[in-house]
């Protein structure tokens, strides 16, 4: 069945440094990948969402590139805020599945 | 513009205990999902929706049950509380079930005692 991979945290990094979260999937077929992210006390929300190979989903300065070679969609924000706080969660779609499958979850943390 | 509602935002049971968990959506959504979420297992699906008078078993359906007798509407029971129980519930709405993305609600922090 379909599965997703993401990196383990928790992830600590200092303000404006360079964000990589891992995540890599297993699925038959043409799946869409999503990321959501969790703010403290909140439910998940949509980040990004990519829908085909070589596809490139970008929000509030995340970017992730759907890799079919790779099977990965790893997140990537250029200079992280602490205010990038927060549960993040890669997820895939898959036609004929009624469900959404989700990673984890990883744990991030910026100090000032 | 609402989204996706859940009430109460609060509980704590007693084991054995029983109580409902409302979930609201004002987008016209078919499907609807309620999932738990506990420290280092992620999210699991408990029980979804496909559309108004339909509910099917997802990943963790034991000891819980659900019903959507409209649209809007997805509610999930809790029959005898067991301290396992104790968890993070989060529903979600979407409006496809492929390709779509998923709205959720804030959560309902629930402790069984």
């Amino acid at each position: 069945g379909d599965s997703v991979t993401q990196m383990e945290g928790p992830v600590t990094l200092s303000e404006e440094a360079f964000l990589t979260i891992n995540c890599t999937y297993t699925a038959t077929g043409y799946p869409s990948l999503f990321w959501y992210v969790q703010y403290p006390g909140e439910g998940l929300q949509l980040l990004l969402k990519a829908t085909k190979a070589d596809d490139k989903g970008s929000n509030k300065g995340f970017e992730a590139t759907y890799r079919k070679e790779t099977t990965s969609f790893h997140l990537e924000k250029g200079s992280v805020q602490v205010s990038d706080s927060a549960v993040y969660f890669c997820a895939l779609s898959n036609f004929g599945n009624e469900k959404l499958t989700f990673g984890t979850g990883t744990r991030l943390t910026i100090i000032p | 513009n609402a989204g996706v509602t859940q009430t109460p935002k609060f509980r704590v049971l007693k084991t054995g205990q029983s109580m409902t968990l409302l979930c609201a959506q004002d987008m016209n959504h078919e499907y609807m999902y309620w999932y738990r979420q506990d420290p280092g297992m992620g999210l699991r699906l408990i029980h979804y929706s496909v559309g108004e008078g339909t509910t099917a078993k997802g990943e963790v359906p034991d000891g819980y049950n659900v019903s959507r007798l409209k649209k809007q509407n997805f509610l999930l029971g809790l029959e005898s509380a067991a301290p396992s129980q104790t968890s993070v519930y989060f529903c979600a709405s979407s409006y496809l079930q492929y390709n779509s993305p998923l709205h959720f609600g804030n959560g309902t922090r629930l402790t069984v005692t």
